[in-house]
């Protein structure tokens, strides 16, 4: 089964500054997605960026991008310029790529790590 | 469409009640999702219908819990003899059959159980 663990239950930044959240995962796969999902408080869950472990080029969204390191099962998320609307809880999560199996799709999320933004 | 639709948004029950959840996903979407979210949790898996056929069921997911998504479209997750270990946030998610489908999420039911 696979796992996926942020370690850091919560972090701060200051406005316009950069801040990084890690997550590692653990998995016998070799082919799988990984994803930065973002929850704002009340709100609906919303992806924020995704990354192809097949693909060895670092996924960037904007201000958002990602340092995938696939031997070291590392998925780490950066945040550029942060800015007050980024204030949430964000969820690393894994996807298996497996077409065979009956869990497509399914989603394993972490424990999760809660930002806020200082003004 | 406005994305995912859960309803209610908010339940209260005393322990031992039945409740229901319904879930609307997004209208062209086949595959559709339930997770439970504890307080400062990552969702957990409950789980997951292709159409109408419920593919998979995570072992959180015991014998008071059950699920259906009649003719594909919306889905119905109910809870009978509820327990306060229940309470929890209770998300749908939908997405399109492909294998790197995003998967969009609704807002979920917040379930307390007194």
């Amino acid at each position: 089964a696979q796992t996926v663990t942020q370690s850091q239950p919560e972090m701060s930044v200051q406005e316009a500054e950069t801040v990084t959240l890690s997550c590692t995962y653990d998995t016998s796969e070799s082919d799988y997605y990984l994803f930065w999902y973002k929850q704002p408080p009340s709100r609906q869950m919303i992806l924020v960026i995704r990354q192809e472990a097949y693909k060895q080029q670092n996924a960037t969204e904007n201000r958002f991008s990602v340092n995938f390191q696939k031997a070291a099962k590392s998925f780490s998320l950066k945040i550029s310029d942060s800015q007050l609307g980024d204030a949430a809880m964000y969820f690393c999560a894994y996807r298996s790529a497996n077409a065979g199996g009956t869990s497509y799709g399914k989603l394993t999320f972490g424990q999760g790590t809660i930002l806020t933004v200082h003004p | 469409d406005t994305g995912v639709s859960q309803d209610p948004r908010h339940k209260i029950t005393k322990r031992g009640q039945n409740v229901t959840f319904r879930c609307d996903p997004i209208s062209e979407h086949n595959r559709l999702y339930w997770y439970r979210q504890t307080l400062g949790q990552g969702p957990e898996f409950l789980t997951y219908f292709q159409n109408e056929a419920q593919l998979e069921k995570s072992r959180l997911l015991s014998d008071r819990f059950s699920a259906e998504r009649p003719k594909g479209s919306f889905s119905t997750l109910e809870i009978q003899r509820t327990e306060q270990g229940d309470s929890a946030m209770y998300l749908c998610a939908s997405s399109l059959g492909g294998y790197d489908s995003e998967a969009f999420f609704g807002q979920g039911t917040r379930l307390t159980v007194v």
